[in-house]
């Protein structure tokens, strides 16, 4: 099993640019999360699908767009990049989401100039 | 929502000594807490966790305790080696909203 894999590994984008984070897990994990990482700051829970074709806000949602087609996928979308969004993402997943570990892919490094 | 805080935010020890950290939580619907392990440039990883159930669990060197009533929950790792050197992070999953909330991290320095 690959576990969670996430696509790209790096990317800079300029202001105003868009583009798509890609999570997919072969694990048949219900949950799936997004979360950035900045320093000094943890780990905050951007957008989160509890399963196929749904999502929900988590704590700092806004600028982001997530969609969940498939089981096995879930899309991070930035639709006008600021330098405010430049961090590392990180996806998870879990089996289910009341207190199951979450499993981590390896993150995403963007940079917005 | 939930609101974890973790201290301290960085911590050097002596190889050999013991390591402490500690989270404080804020909504006691939380009922799982993980901690994880993160090195330089990599995901974090699940160390060792604890149900809302129970008030300690070890796993070898590494052990973790709860305290419901105080809302807080503890790291211990003792006879420490150089490659516990890494950031550790708290988690408290929140029920009510399907969420997990995290500690800003610790930085954990081991001196051989």
């Amino acid at each position: 099993n690959a576990g969670v894999t996430q696509t790209p590994k790096f990317r800079v984008l300029k202001t105003g640019q868009s583009m798509t984070l890609l999570c997919a897990q072969d694990m048949n994990h219900e949950y799936m999360y997004w979360y950035r990482q900045d320093p000094g700051m943890g780990l905050r829970l951007i957008h989160y699908s509890v399963g196929e074709g749904t999502t929900a806000k988590g704590e700092v949602p806004d600028g982001y767009n997530v969609s969940r087609l498939k089981k096995q996928n879930f899309l991070l979308g930035l639709e006008s990049a600021a330098p405010s969004q430049t961090s590392v993402y990180f996806c998870a997943s879990s089996y289910w989401g009341t207190g199951e570990e979450q499993y981590f892919g390896p993150g995403t490094r963007l940079t917005v100039t | 929502g939930e609101n974890v805080e973790q201290h301290p935010s960085t911590l050097s020890v002596q190889e050999g000594d013991s390591a402490v950290i500690k989270c404080t939580y804020s909504d006691s619907a939380s009922n799982y807490f993980p901690w994880y392990k993160q090195e330089l440039g990599k995901r974090p990883q699940l160390i060792i966790d604890i149900r809302s159930n129970v008030g300690e669990k070890k796993d070898q060197r590494i052990a973790v305790t709860l305290n419901k009533t105080a809302k807080h929950f503890s790291l211990h790792i003792t006879e420490t080696q150089p490659e516990d050197s890494a950031v550790y992070f708290c988690a408290a999953y929140y029920r009510t909203g399907n969420q997990f909330y995290f500690g800003t991290g610790t930085s954990l320095t081991v001196i051989p």
